[in-house]
């Protein structure tokens, strides 16, 4: 079962921040998130183990809370090389080898 | 070093048409995978692999047939396409079969089935 993202979809002026959710219905094992720019093909970012790890990547980072079984992406002062459609992964158990996409989070910069 | 290639990079087929869509990757990887995105749909699992001679279905594998039998090339073929099979598709890798690694994707094939 896909996990949920929100919002679909988010403007932003170039230096504001923004918050991007990925939930389950399923326990996780680990979360990905990649991003995707228009015609092109999605990007690695980061991935989060259970155990409510925390992570960076330049001004953007994740936080995965097992409990809650959600994981949330931060952007912070965001850039205009930020736009592009972010998808978040998951690995709810069973095989390992099945990463299910959500329908991705539109973010638009603007200048 | 290539990464992941796809080919044809577009395609388009009429119904009933049977194609291969071909994936070759270089880095070594165990793990590949074939994806298709339609819009407002995400990514979603059509078939993967965890070696040579090792597949599985993912989520939506109807309609579709996979084989591996070499590490470097995991084609995707369409039995008898419909036009519900239009979509763009992407090829996937890890290095990891564990699934702790992350996926380079190629940069994908747009498939039109009329």
């Amino acid at each position: 079962q896909q996990p949920v993202q929100s919002p679909q979809a988010v403007i932003l002026r170039e230096g504001e921040d923004a918050v991007i959710n990925c939930s389950s219905s399923k326990a996780l094992y680990s979360v990905h998130w990649y991003r995707q720019k228009h015609g092109e093909a999605p990007v690695f970012l980061m991935i989060l183990l259970k155990g409510g790890e925390q992570k960076g990547h330049e001004k953007i980072s994740a936080s995965f809370n097992e409990k809650k079984q959600q994981s949330s992406l931060y952007l912070t002062a965001s850039q205009l090389s930020y736009s592009g459609t972010y998808f978040c992964g998951i690995n709810s158990g069973g095989s390992n080898y099945k990463l299910t996409f959500g329908k991705g989070t539109l973010l638009t910069v603007n200048p | 070093n290539a990464g992941v290639t796809q080919t044809p990079k577009f395609q388009v087929l009429k119904t009933g048409q049977s194609m291969t869509l071909q994936c070759a990757q270089d880095m070594n990887h165990e793990y590949m995978s074939w994806y298709r995105q339609d819009p407002g749909m995400g990514l979603r699992l059509i078939h993967y692999s965890v070696g040579a001679g090792i597949t599985d279905q993912g989520e939506v594998p109807n309609g579709y047939n996979v084989s591996r039998s070499t590490t470097e090339d995991f084609p995707l073929r369409l039995l008898s396409a419909a036009p519900s099979q239009t979509s763009v598709y992407f090829c996937a890798s890890s290095y990891s079969s564990s699934f702790y690694g992350e996926l380079f994707f190629g940069e994908g094939s747009r498939l039109t089935v009329l």
